[in-house]
């Protein structure tokens, strides 16, 4: 395994259009977060997933942000009637149970809503 | 932990320089901290996880430190090198799954 990876790496989209990431992160890990990451700001947490079960939505995602884990393997994150302000970098990391297991990250998919 | 605040934002040293960056966070609460080095285009990539008050770790030219009773962490980085220019974040935990990133200190090292 290589390691967790994110596809696509570069988005440009009109506003108002839907866009769906993919995030396969490493295979034995059954935690998998979303963030997102705007200049000049730290990533902010989104979403995690335990396995299948999505545990914690943040309140910065609204209603047109939707996350999935189906199998508990590889996750999608789709935006809908994408706006502006969606514009940023989706980061998506991994890791094994525990509290001070390290994450491990995608390299992103950088988003621009035009 | 509500709010993790790193210092400088941004900083540029020359080729050999030694340099020094923090994070700040909230003592009360507090579970664990990793530092990340994230380079451009690249992944973000773990440098250290810390736990206990007074841990010190090392990689290479790299340490941290860190203090939970008056919580802030120091990371060094003893002759800096060109290749050692990325951001630099922190991220702390108060004993759940969820981690809260300061904002990254931007370093670039001048050759």
């Amino acid at each position: 395994d290589t390691g967790v990876s994110q596809d696509p790496r570069h988005k440009i989209t009109k506003r108002g259009q839907n866009v769906t990431f993919r995030c396969d992160p490493i295979s034995e890990h059954n935690r998998l977060y979303w963030y997102r990451q705007t200049l000049g700001q730290g990533p902010e947490f989104l979403t995690y997933f335990q396995n299948e079960a999505q545990l914690e939505k943040s309140r910065l995602l609204s209603d047109r942000f939707s996350a999935e884990r189906p199998k508990g393997s590889f996750s999608t994150l789709e935006i809908q009637r994408t706006e502006q302000g969606d514009s940023a970098m989706y980061l998506c990391a991994s890791s094994s149970p525990g509290v001070v297991n390290e994450q491990f990250f995608g390299p992103g998919t950088r988003l621009t809503v035009l | 932990i509500l709010n993790v605040e790193q210092s400088p934002q941004s900083l540029h040293v020359q080729e050999g320089d030694s340099t020094n960056f923090t994070c700040s966070f909230p003592s009360s609460n507090f579970y664990a901290l990793h530092w990340y080095r994230w380079e451009t285009a690249k992944s973000p990539e773990a440098l250290f996880v810390m736990t206990l008050n007074g841990d010190e770790k090392k990689k290479g030219r790299i340490s941290a430190t860190l203090n939970t009773k008056e919580g802030y962490s120091y990371l060094y980085i003893k002759g800096s090198q060109p290749e050692d220019s990325a951001t630099y974040l922190c991220a702390c935990n108060s004993g759940t799954y969820k981690y809260i990133f300061g904002t990254g200190t931007r370093l670039k090292v001048l050759a």
